[in-house]
């Protein structure tokens, strides 16, 4: 069975550009989740889907940051403009229903120069 | 506002012996606890859960104990091996509802080391 799917792996921007992010869940999996993982912390939940709803976006900067699921199936994420602290990884998650474990991808580690 | 915390950044044990990481928590509407396991570069992987109805969950050399009253929850790894070195991340989600129901919240994790 194919994991989460992220791409890119790595991306360095100067702030105040845009940067997308892309990923693709597990098949079947109907529950969708894109964390930020700062140095040294713990993942923090930006945005969670329910097939192709928002069910919590309490922790996302809709200034600067949104969030798409078309289909129900693959996702983006997009920050603009960046800012230095959006340094982070950014990873995404799925589980076939959203009180099941999540299975991460490999992780997109943006750096904001 | 740190729901999920884990107060040992790191924990070095020899090879064979017993790996104890904790993590407590603060929010009583959690009721599955889970842990994953982080290599460098790469995604968090999913370890061992447990539900509140439950103290004790085994899965070969891993072993999660929830202690509910005092909001604690353990992963013990026996016995430890080299390869077990990753960072450990404790989670919480509530199943029944409430604002924790379906969303992950984690700690800090901690660094575990197992020298040979």
């Amino acid at each position: 069975e194919a994991g989460v799917a992220q791409s890119p792996r790595y991306k360095i921007i100067e702030k105040r550009q845009s940067v997308a992010f892309w990923c693709n869940p597990i098949s079947g999996h109907a529950t969708l989740y894109w964390y930020q993982q700062i140095l040294g912390q713990g993942p923090k939940l930006l945005i969670q889907f329910q097939n192709n709803g928002v069910v919590d976006d309490s922790q996302l900067p809709k200034d600067r940051f949104s969030a798409e699921r078309l289909k129900g199936v693959d996702s983006t994420l997009k920050i603009q403009p960046a800012k230095l602290e959006d340094s982070a990884v950014y990873l995404c998650a799925s589980s076939l229903v959203s009180y099941t474990e999540a299975f991460f991808g490999q992780g997109t580690r943006l750096t904001v120069v | 506002d740190q729901q999920v915390k884990q107060n040992s950044p790191s924990l070095s044990v020899q090879e064979g012996r017993i790996s104890i990481l904790n993590c407590d928590y603060t929010n009583s509407m959690f009721d599955y606890f889970l842990w994953y396991k982080k290599y460098p570069a790469e995604g968090p992987t999913f370890l061992i859960s447990i539900s509140s109805i439950k103290d004790k969950n085994e899965d070969g050399r891993f072993t999660v104990f929830l202690n509910k009253s005092a909001k604690h929850l353990s992963l013990h790894i026996v016995p430890s091996q080299p390869g077990d070195s990753a960072v450990y991340f404790c989670a919480a989600s509530g199943r029944t509802g409430g604002t924790s129901y379906g969303k992950l919240t984690f700690g800090q994790g901690t660094i575990l080391t197992v020298h040979p």
